[in-house]
């Protein structure tokens, strides 16, 4: 139990274009979900939490309008990058805890390459 | 102002050689401790909560252990397939499941 999945595994997109990134809970229901961002050889950067019927809370320093983020259901969240640059090429890694718990079940990430 | 530090940054194991990863923390509030495995150009995959000192947690050939001021991960025994990034995460009270990521420790077992 407690599958993540991210579509797409991998985008490459031209500068300026706006790409989406879908999260769904497979097998739960997530009021919560978390997006986060892994640079080369760096551990993971929380860029937001995403909440299910009201508006996301981002982290310190990323910027809400550049990185757009619904919770359309309990089983989906969506990361919007809007007028991408090259700089947003990294990996995004999405997560959801299981209801009434901490731990986070994570989903295969989605690789980023902005030309 | 909340850490948490991972040592060492990157191991080398023979094959049946065990070791031990260290996450020291100091976290005011702590609400738990979480060890990841990571696999590269994957997602991380759960291995174990821990809540409390004393608290231990093990599988396979992996066991976690966690003190007042840090946790360790030891590998008995590993084996190549144990070749991965290891994180620790931790949350605090107030964060409502929001956890941060240690910078990992990179283990490579050679058959």
């Amino acid at each position: 139990g407690a599958v993540v999945s991210q579509h797409p595994s991998w985008v490459i997109c031209k500068s300026g274009t706006s790409v989406k990134i879908e999260c769904r809970s497979l097998d739960f229901q997530a009021t919560t979900m978390f997006w986060y961002r892994q640079f080369p050889k760096q551990s993971l950067m929380l860029m937001a939490t995403s909440n299910e019927g009201s508006k996301a809370t981002y982290e310190q320093g990323v910027e809400k309008d550049k990185f757009l983020i619904n919770h359309a259901s309990l089983t989906l969240s969506t990361l919007t990058v809007t007028s991408a640059h090259p700089e947003d090429s990294s990996f995004y890694i999405c997560s959801a805890p299981t209801s009434g718990t901490d731990t986070q079940y994570f989903g295969p990430g989605t690789r980023l390459t902005v030309l | 102002e909340d850490q948490v530090t991972q040592s060492p940054e990157a191991l080398r194991l023979q094959e049946g050689e065990s070791s031990s990863l260290n996450c020291s923390y100091t976290v005011s509030g702590l609400r738990g401790l979480f060890w990841y495995r990571q696999d590269p150009g994957k997602g991380p995959e759960f291995l174990f909560t821990l809540y409390s000192a004393g608290e231990e947690k093990e599988k396979e050939r992996l066991k976690a252990t966690l003190t007042k001021k840090e946790s360790f991960l030891h590998i008995t025994a590993p084996k190549p397939e144990d070749s991965a990034t290891y994180l620790c995460a931790w949350g605090y009270s107030g964060g409502y499941q929001k956890v941060t990521f240690g910078t990992g420790t990179k283990l490579q077992v050679i058959p």
